[in-house]
């Protein structure tokens, strides 16, 4: 099985950046997704990584660590928008996701 | 119909009573899933189904069965509910396999509560 942990909470300042971190320890790794979740909304695919290093795409980043069972996501130049959980997901062998608690970001202006 | 609908999106209903969730994609995606979605639990895999005409379970598959007769259909069914299956029901699907990261795509969800 997977056991995945990420913060509950996290508040920032518009404009400013934040990092959500996700360590995981699993029985098969074949992925970690990040996943966007505005309130009462599906989940939306933010980012996939799969071998060590930086993921960009915009103003978003994710980072893995297979050795270290660690991945992080960064919100750069924050949005109100950006208000919203951030889902971070470990994909097994049989391409079943096991997701963690989600972390729940609130931007203030 | 684009990408993936849920149907109904909420629904209220005594314990005891049987109630189908339906979930239709018209992306011709291989693998369908469904989760569950509770407070301070995260998304949980209840059942899923890699191609037509196969099913597995997941991490909580008491209580539900899945069906999947075709590509685009992937029905869950709760036999007899109980107030602990009040949750929100979310189905996904994925192109599996590639080398690429085929990522889920997600339903608008549906919201059950049992009184």
């Amino acid at each position: 099985g997977q056991n995945i942990d990420q913060p509950t909470e996290m508040t920032a300042t518009e404009g400013a950046i934040v990092q959500i971190n996700c360590t995981y320890q699993t029985s098969g790794f074949n992925g970690l997704f990040w996943y966007q979740q505005h309130a009462g909304e599906a989940p939306t695919f933010l980012s996939y990584n799969v071998l060590d290093g930086l993921e960009e795409k915009g103003r978003f980043s994710s980072f893995l660590s297979r050795s270290k069972g660690y991945s992080y996501l960064l919100l750069k130049e924050l949005q109100m928008k950006d208000s919203a959980s951030y889902l971070c997901a470990v994909r097994d062998g049989d391409y079943k996701l096991s997701f963690g608690a989600g972390t729940t970001v609130t931007v203030r202006a | 119909i684009a990408g993936i609908t849920q149907a109904p999106t909420s629904q209220i209903l005594a314990a005891g009573r049987r109630m189908t969730l339906r979930c239709t994609q018209d992306m011709r995606h291989n693998a369908m899933y469904w989760y569950r979605q509770d407070l301070g639990l995260g998304l949980r895999l209840i059942h899923y189904s890699n191609t037509a005409g196969t099913t597995g379970k997941g991490e909580v598959p008491d209580g539900y069965s899945v069906s999947r007769a075709n590509t685009d259909d992937f029905p869950l069914t709760l036999a007899s509910v109980v107030p602990s299956q009040t949750s929100v029901y979310f189905c996904a699907s994925s192109d599996q396999g590639g080398d690429t990261g085929n990522e889920q795509f997600f339903g608008p969800g549906t919201r059950l509560t049992v009184l």
